[in-house]
């Protein structure tokens, strides 16, 4: 079945950096976009950055633009998230999900893993 | 950018009742329109995509309508397992959420 696990996460400074991770299975990963979706304690849920199945085509949510880059390696069936310069307000749970189907038709994310907690505190 | 209100925030009601969670675009989505339910400390799961197209293995009584900038989920019965908090997502341009709508027992 589809797994997505991610791992990463932590208690980090202000202004440091952090890379998740989400590691697939289940599922031929080469064949599908990816998403990171957020989740602030006691919040909504907000979409922070997508990336195609071949890691071409990439977009990003304007509150993490410049500062979190999303990456994969399909040899390792593995998503990543870099984010650099944390703020405060970075604080959340952050989710990997799967984007069904190639163009606007898999808009959705029809799995995801369980989430990892990042606390941005000095 | 486009926004996503959903309303209520909570609701409540009683196992049996029929539900009905609005949401609501800010300009015109087509069809464009999933949503999720979600249960404390677990991550949201699909219910319905393309506004109308129940995901597989999501039970019969859920529904969702709508088109444009207005959509509705619909439990037909409420059961105790439905209990949770659910999100309306547009994927027409970009990908935003609604603020959510909590179900709680009455």
């Amino acid at each position: 079945q589809v797994q997505l696990l991610e791992s990463g996460g932590g208690v980090v400074q202000p202004g440091r950096s952090l890379r998740l991770s989400c590691a697939a299975s289940g599922f031929t990963f080469s064949n599908y976009g990816l998403y990171w979706v957020r989740q602030a304690p006691g919040k909504g849920l907000e979409w922070v950055a997508v990336l195609s199945y071949d890691g071409r085509t990439k977009y990003y949510a304007d509150s993490v633009k410049g500062r979190f880059a999303i990456s994969r390696d399909n040899s390792k069936n593995t998503l990543y998230l870099q984010m650099d310069s944390l703020r405060a307000e970075d604080t959340a749970v952050y989710y990997c999900a799967r984007k069904p189907v190639a163009g606007r038709e898999g808009g959705y994310f029809d799995y995801w893993g369980q989430g990892t907690l990042v606390t941005v505190s000095s | 950018d486009i926004q996503m209100t959903q309303s209520p925030s909570t609701l409540s009601a009683s196992v049996g009742d029929r539900v009905t969670i609005t949401c609501r675009a800010s300009q015109s989505i087509s069809t464009w329109l999933a949503w999720y339910q979600q249960k404390p400390g677990k991550a949201p799961n699909l219910l319905i995509y393309k506004a109308s197209n129940l995901e597989s293995g999501v039970p019969s009584r859920f529904s969702g309508s709508g088109s444009g900038t207005e959509f509705t989920l619909t439990i037909s019965r409420l059961q105790p397992d439905d209990f949770a908090t659910y999100y309306c997502q547009q994927y027409n341009t970009y990908w935003t959420f609604g603020q959510g709508t909590k179900v709680e027992i009455k």
